[in-house]
């Protein structure tokens, strides 16, 4: 099985600062790589798919970039409503499997 | 518009039979994976199991392998979860997900077993 790692697994930052999560895996997925926001009490939001692409209506301060078993989403100027949990996944082998998620809060 | 629409949420014992559903509506749900993902209070997410309709290849995370089953309905475009004999330990939030990438979710059925 691919286990995904995510670092740090907690962060606090302040509203405008510019955020980095990391996420490994351990083999090469490719690009198969998704990044998703939980916001408490929702179902998950995806944000980017295939390491890089923003799904349809995510806003451009998300972005995600890496290859084969090294991945970073940034948040560019982070705002009130995105602080939340943020999980990344591979899905180059099925079933996909999940980080243990980045928790972002307010400092 | 894609909607993946859950069945709500049950409160059985241990022991029970339970199967929830995932009614899937807007795309060609043939040809689009489609599974179960896992939540335990406060916890992180878990995919649980995947099916392709099209062929109804279907693969199951190592930890519930033996433990729930996937199905589908092709005829009614519906994907199902079912447990033989709950244990408390499958209280947990259980979403259903469109695809290996997750662009679309359904909003989740809370199951609880408790005695």
């Amino acid at each position: 099985d691919i286990q995904m790692t995510q670092s740090p697994s907690s962060l606090s930052a302040s509203v405008g600062d510019r955020v980095t999560i990391t996420c490994r895996a351990t083999q090469d997925v490719s690009n198969y790589l998704a990044w998703f926001q939980q916001k408490p009490g929702n179902a998950p939001k995806s944000l980017i798919f295939a390491a890089s692409s923003l799904q349809s209506g995510v806003p451009s301060k998300f972005s995600g970039s890496g290859s084969r078993t090294n991945f970073t989403l940034t948040i560019s100027s982070l705002q009130p409503e995105d602080f939340a949990t943020y999980y990344c996944q591979q899905y180059y082998s099925y079933p996909p499997t999940f980080g243990p998620g980045t928790k972002v809060d307010l400092k | 518009e894609v909607q993946l629409v859950q069945s709500g949420a049950e409160v059985k014992k241990p022991g029970e039979f339970l199967k929830i559903s995932c009614k899937a509506s807007g795309y060609s749900f043939i040809y689009n994976w489609i599974g179960w993902v896992r939540q335990l209070p406060g916890k992180g997410l878990e995919w649980v199991a995947v099916i392709y309709p099209a062929d109804s290849d279907t693969r199951y995370s190592p930890s519930f392998q033996g433990r729930v089953t996937i199905s589908l309905d092709k005829s009614i475009t519906t994907a199902y979860l079912q447990w033989t004999s709950l244990k408390a330990s499958d209280t947990a939030i259980y979403y259903c997900v469109r695809g290996g990438e997750g662009d679309y979710w359904g909003q989740g059925t809370l199951v609880t077993v408790s005695s």
